[in-house]
């Protein structure tokens, strides 16, 4: 069964921590991203890579970086988290440059206290 | 830009009857996809239907089907004997070619609650 593994559910930091969102997928795709969504906002992009090495900003790129080191490894990094950080982070592959549909890891919930 | 638009926050339905939920795109690529998702309580994102801006047919899978309209820009999902496990959250996506290639946009979102 494919799948994108998001490595914690539930996460609470305090304001000014470093945080690190870990996302693994295990189907050989090119393309990963990383979404926040929020009641009344929708998904909105963070950022995207379509390669090793390869990132892209998003919508709401700050205060946010990723890394990609490996293919099929996303990570998402909050240097200094803030309250307004708070939010439910998506996690998603896709297949190249065709019409694929985004497959989704489960979540992680993050609360900066 | 890329934009997509769902007007209903939260929308009520009857157990076995069908429902649209309204989708409105705005892209000035000349190809483009466009997904719907449910998010159920649990909060996992399930795919459900694909539509492709050069497609001829409307898209259908099973109880889903996308009304699709090409010159109004609007790709609705239908949900047809609509059943209690339906309730979730549903997601109108795109992703375009040229100005945002790799990049999936979402809509809002539409609450659904079917009703027994």
């Amino acid at each position: 069964d494919v799948k994108v593994t998001q490595s914690s559910r539930y996460l609470v930091k305090r304001t000014g921590e470093k945080v690190f969102l870990e996302c693994v997928q295990d189907m050989d795709h090119e393309n990963m991203f990383w979404y926040r969504q929020d009641p009344g906002l929708g998904l909105r992009l963070i950022y995207f890579s379509y390669d090793v090495k390869m990132k892209e900003k998003g919508d709401i790129p700050e205060g946010y970086s990723v890394s990609r080191e490996k293919k099929e490894r996303f990570s998402l990094i909050l240097e200094s988290a803030s309250t307004n950080q708070t939010s439910m982070y998506l996690c998603a592959s896709s297949f190249g440059l065709a019409f694929r549909e985004l497959f989704f890891g489960e979540g992680s919930r993050l609360t900066v206290l | 830009a890329q934009k997509i638009t769902q007007t209903q926050p939260g929308m009520f339905v009857q157990e076995k009857e069908a429902v649209t939920l309204d989708c409105t795109y705005d892209t000035s690529d000349p190809s483009y996809g466009l997904f719907w998702y449910k998010q159920p309580s649990s909060g996992e994102m399930i795919f459900l239907i694909y539509q492709g801006s050069y497609d001829q047919q409307n898209a259908t899978e099973g109880r889903y089907s996308l009304n699709f309209q090409k010159a109004r820009k609007s790709a609705n999902l239908v949900i047809s004997a609509s059943q209690l496990g339906d309730s979730a959250m549903y997601f109108c996506a795109m992703r375009g070619t040229t100005s945002g290639t790799y990049k999936y946009i979402f809509g809002t979102g539409t609450r659904l609650k079917v009703l027994a």
